[in-house]
């Protein structure tokens, strides 16, 4: 599976939008991005993923660049309670079940 | 909708002695996961069940690790002889297709 690069920590005003970068230049064609986030001293969160075409849901929506080598989650309106380490994972679907979590992006959203 | 429970939360132990932990997944979850995550690290593959089979194991899981799901429902991770290394929580996941739901994890404190 492909690398990712996340900044290490972010902050974030409550109720602006957190914008989450990550860095996939190695991505291959058959690779999704997934994003999960771990609030503190609870397990991780499945958020959203995504092949080419941008997605939107109910948590969060996530912008994957025309080449695919970068991608950003977008919080539109962050909470305090959107605190959390946020975690950028690549996938290939056929390589196994283990997710490769990395160090994420620790965001700090504050009032 | 009950999700993922781990039993117990926390556990402290000396070093050398056995510990055992479980995991009850969701309900006709067939896939269940086992993680470790140390402290500023994201969680790191264990092992991989698809009901009572054992598809993938990292080789971060050492002869010292041994995970069964005996009748393809709750799972065990035992870890014999404690090692202070061994200090992390440990994670257990579900899922039927796709994304898993993470449990709250089981604290392992090897002093």
């Amino acid at each position: 599976d492909a690398k990712t690069t996340q900044p290490p920590s972010m902050d974030c005003a409550e109720g602006r939008a957190a914008n989450l970068p990550c860095n996939h230049s190695t991505i291959s064609g058959n690779e999704y991005v997934y994003w999960y986030r771990q609030i503190h001293s609870q397990g991780p969160q499945y958020i959203i993923h995504g092949l080419k075409n941008n997605e939107t849901n109910e948590m969060a929506s996530l912008i994957i660049t025309e080449d695919r080598k970068s991608s950003t989650l977008i919080l539109p309106h962050a909470t305090l309670r959107d605190t959390a380490v946020y975690y950028c994972i690549v996938k290939d679907s056929n390589s196994g079940y283990a997710l490769n979590f990395g160090k994420g992006t620790s965001l700090l959203v504050t009032p | 909708d009950t999700g993922v429970s781990q039993n117990p939360r926390h556990k402290i132990t000396k070093r050398g002695q056995n510990v055992t932990f479980r995991c009850d997944p969701i309900s006709e979850h067939n896939r269940l996961y086992w993680y470790r995550q140390t402290l500023g690290q994201g969680p790191e593959f264990l092992t991989y069940f698809q009901n009572e089979a054992q598809l993938e194991k990292s080789r971060l899981l050492s002869d010292r690790f041994s995970a069964e799901r005996p009748k393809g429902s709750f799972s065990t991770l035992e870890i014999q002889r404690t090692e202070q290394g061994d200090s992390a929580m440990y994670l257990c996941a579900s899922s039927l297709f796709g994304q898993g739901s993470f449990g709250p994890g089981t604290r392992l404190t090897v002093l």
